[in-house]
C-alpha cells in the first residue's frame, strides 16, 4: 500500500494564526481522516472526508480527489490546538481495511 | 457521548510473557480494529475485525498476536510472548455500519516490555 505524505512535519506559529496543514496520497482512497493527538497520547477524530469540505468549530477540512489532497485548516488559532495532527486514509478494497496513517504535523502554538 | 475504553492504560510486562489488551468498542459498531504506535513512529495498523473474524491483517499482525470478541462487548489483543520490540501505545477503534464512517479511538494502552 501507498504511503500518506504530511506537510509540514512541524509548525510553530502565534496565537491568532490560520493555520494550514497538507496531506497527500498517491492511489485513489475511499475515505480520509483528520485525527489529532495529544500529548497524553490519545487519539481523537476530527473529520472524516470522502469529497469536497466540512467545518466544524474553527476546524476546515478539505479534499481534491483528482489531485490525491487533502488540507486542515485551523482559524484563529489558539493554545489548546497545540497537539499533532494526523492524516489517515482508507484504501478500497475488500472487507474492514484499517487506516494507512501520515506521520503527523507537530502544531504548537504559542500565546 | 459514547466512547472506546482501553484498560488498561498502562502495562508493564517481562519478556516472553503473554499480555491481554481489552477493549470495550461503542456498543452499535461493527468494525473493530488495533493499531500501535511506537514511541516516535507514525500509527500502524494491525488487524481488523467484523462479524466475529478477522477481516484484514497487517504483516506485524503474525503469529504472536491474536483478537478476541469473547462475549459481545469485549475486543481484545492478545499477545503470546511479548518481545522488547513490541513495546509501543496500543490503540483499538470502532466504527459504526460501514467501515467508511468516522473511527472512534481509544484512549490506548502503554505497553512496556522490559
Amino acid at each position: 500500500k501507498n504511503e500518506v505524505e504530511q506537510s509540514p512535519q512541524n509548525l510553530t506559529a502565534q496565537e491568532g494564526e490560520f493555520i494550514t496543514i497538507n496531506c497527500s496520497y498517491s492511489v485513489g482512497i475511499s475515505a480520509l481522516h483528520w485525527l489529532q493527538q495529544h500529548p497524553g497520547g490519545g487519539i481523537v477524530s476530527l473529520f472524516m472526508l470522502s469529497s469536497g469540505k466540512k467545518k466544524h468549530g474553527r476546524l476546515i477540512a478539505t479534499i481534491n480527489i483528482q489531485e490525491k489532497h487533502s488540507s486542515l485548516h485551523i482559524t484563529a488559532s489558539h493554545p489548546r490546538d497545540s497537539a499533532v495532527y494526523i492524516c489517515a486514509v482508507r484504501y478500497p478494497g475488500g472487507g474492514a481495511d484499517g487506516l494507512t496513517f501520515g506521520k503527523g504535523t507537530h502544531l504548537i502554538i504559542q500565546p | 457521548e459514547p466512547e472506546v475504553t482501553q484498560t488498561p492504560s498502562h502495562q508493564v510486562t517481562q519478556m516472553g510473557q503473554e499480555v491481554i489488551l481489552r477493549c470495550v468498542p461503542i456498543s452499535n459498531h461493527l468494525y473493530f480494529y488495533w493499531y500501535r504506535q511506537i514511541l516516535g513512529q507514525k500509527v500502524e495498523f494491525l488487524v481488523s475485525f467484523y462479524n466475529n473474524e478477522i477481516s484484514e491483517k497487517s504483516e506485524i499482525f503474525d503469529d504472536q498476536f491474536s483478537v478476541e470478541r469473547p462475549d459481545g462487548s469485549n475486543f481484545t489483543l492478545k499477545i503470546r510472548s511479548t518481545k522488547l520490540e513490541d513495546s509501543a501505545m496500543y490503540f483499538c477503534a470502532s466504527s459504526g455500519g460501514t467501515p467508511n464512517t468516522e473511527a472512534f479511538f481509544g484512549q490506548g494502552t502503554r505497553l512496556t516490555v522490559v
